[in-house]
């Protein structure tokens, strides 16, 4: 089986850093996607983690630990534009990607 | 130059009905999906086919019946609308889909079909 758990919502401030955490258990684990959608919107790839250890795309970072079946979303610097729903996605083999249940961030000036 | 288009955009329908979903893309990929995300923002896969070969299909009731007509277009067709079938569709490709994973089965997603059935 499998489950991913994210918290809900968010609120920070322009500016400020947020931290997205994804706990997952599944059966069949190739990597971990971050996906951002904003309302009425097509969600949106933005990084991915196949090995342990962080990625950086601008002011977002991915970390990933497959012993800890954990991994986080660092959003930096942030702006109003970043105001979405993020979610994890576990690919667990040919593409299947499984999603948490997104985790809402508001930014607020 | 839309990458992944769907339409129509909004459907509106009567319980019982049947209904298709289109979908096409220009980016050249193998791979296509069907995604269902629910009021909740749930978002789950329903199909994949990879060149118009159905690879994934996740215990979808059999009213849903995806097509491929070629690797650039997977269509959804839905018979006997239920009120549960109201949700946003979302169609998806990605260039590869290797068992591995990678950046190469990075997944473009497509504007969302919001489908509502009275």
């Amino acid at each position: 089986g499998q489950s991913l758990e994210q918290p809900s919502e968010v609120t920070a401030v322009e500016g400020a850093i947020v931290q997205i955490n994804c706990t997952y258990q599944t059966s069949g684990f190739y990597g971990l996607s971050w996906y951002q959608q904003h309302d009425g919107g097509a969600p949106t790839f933005l990084s991915y983690n196949a090995l342990d250890g962080l990625e950086e795309t601008g002011r977002f970072s991915s970390f990933l630990s497959r012993s800890d079946s954990y991994g986080y979303l660092l959003l930096q610097e942030l702006q109003m534009k970043d105001s979405a729903s993020y979610f994890c996605a576990v690919n667990r083999g040919n593409n299947r990607l499984a999603f948490g249940k997104g985790n809402q961030v508001v930014v607020i000036p | 130059d839309t990458a992944v288009s769907q339409t129509p955009k909004y459907l509106v329908t009567q319980m019982g009905n049947d209904k298709s979903i289109k979908c096409e893309q220009n980016l050249g990929h193998d791979t296509m999906y069907w995604y269902k995300q629910d009021s909740k923002k749930f978002l789950k896969i329903m199909f994949s086919y990879n060149n118009k070969e159905l690879i994934i299909n996740e215990t979808v009731p059999n009213r849903f019946s995806p097509k491929s007509p070629d690797k650039a277009h997977l269509n959804l067709h839905i018979n006997s609308l239920e009120l549960g079938d109201s949700a946003v569709y979302f169609c998806a490709s990605s260039q590869d889909r290797t068992l591995a994973g990678g950046l190469r089965d990075t997944q473009y997603f497509g504007p969302g079909t919001r489908l509502t059935v009275l």
